[in-house]
């Protein structure tokens, strides 16, 4: 069965440092994709980055990039010099190319302190 | 710019009512979905649908309706609320089921307490 696991509930990080985010994922389906969203306190769902199964690169996006190890079925989020705005919870979520459904984790609350 | 628009932002329900919260988006997409998000659970599939007049459910279905008349319209419907409703709903849309474009448009969420 597909599943997303997020093993991190909490992470404390000081401004300007780097952060990964870990995220392991099951399937058996051969084509899948890989999304990880941010939510603020404020509640909206923030869409950050995407990685296809078959994609040869990791994929990247401003100061997010997606260390992608498909043999190890992880997936984990690299936020690169981070802010104070970037405090908020860290959802990894899974689509399966066969169904329509998108699987999530459970989340990471990241806190940035000054 | 209005993307997916949810209605209403909060609610308070007895046991027993039934309401409908409301889902527009303008964005031409053929797939939508309703999500709840409970604490420390993640975000879990209600119902969803890949055009107009398709439906189908998904991880926690019941309780809830949906109907998908228009490519720009999906409400969810609670039959008769029950405390075990309470939580945080959330309406999406997205281009594509999957591959590039599949990444999910997110309303701003309607929050529902049942007493």
């Amino acid at each position: 069965a597909q599943k997303i696991t997020q093993t991190q509930p909490g992470m404390f990080v000081q401004e300007k440092e780097a952060v990964t985010l870990d995220c392991t994922y099951d399937t058996s389906d051969p084509s899948y994709g890989l999304f990880w969203y941010k939510q603020p306190s404020s509640g909206e769902m923030i869409f950050l980055i995407y990685q296809g199964s078959y994609d040869q690169q990791n994929a990247t996006e401003g100061r997010y990039s997606l260390n992608f190890q498909k043999a190890r079925k992880s997936a984990n989020l690299v936020i690169s010099a981070s802010q104070l705005g970037d405090s908020a919870m860290y959802f990894c979520a899974m689509r399966q190319d066969s169904n329509y459904q998108l699987i999530w984790g459970a989340g990471t609350k990241l806190i940035i302190k000054p | 710019n209005a993307g997916v628009t949810q209605t209403p932002k909060f609610q308070v329900l007895k046991t027993g009512q039934s309401m409908t919260l409301q889902c527009a988006q303008d964005m031409n997409h053929e797939y939508m979905s309703w999500y709840r998000q409970d604490p420390g659970m993640g975000l879990r599939l209600i119902h969803y649908s890949v055009g107009a007049g398709i439906t189908d459910q998904g991880e926690v279905p019941n309780g809830y309706n949906v109907s998908r008349s228009t490519t720009e319209d999906f409400p969810l419907r609670l039959l008769s609320a029950a405390p075990s409703q309470t939580s945080v709903y959330f309406c999406a849309s997205s281009y594509s089921t999957g591959g590039p474009g599949g990444e999910l448009f997110f309303g701003e969420g309607s929050r529902l307490t049942v007493l």
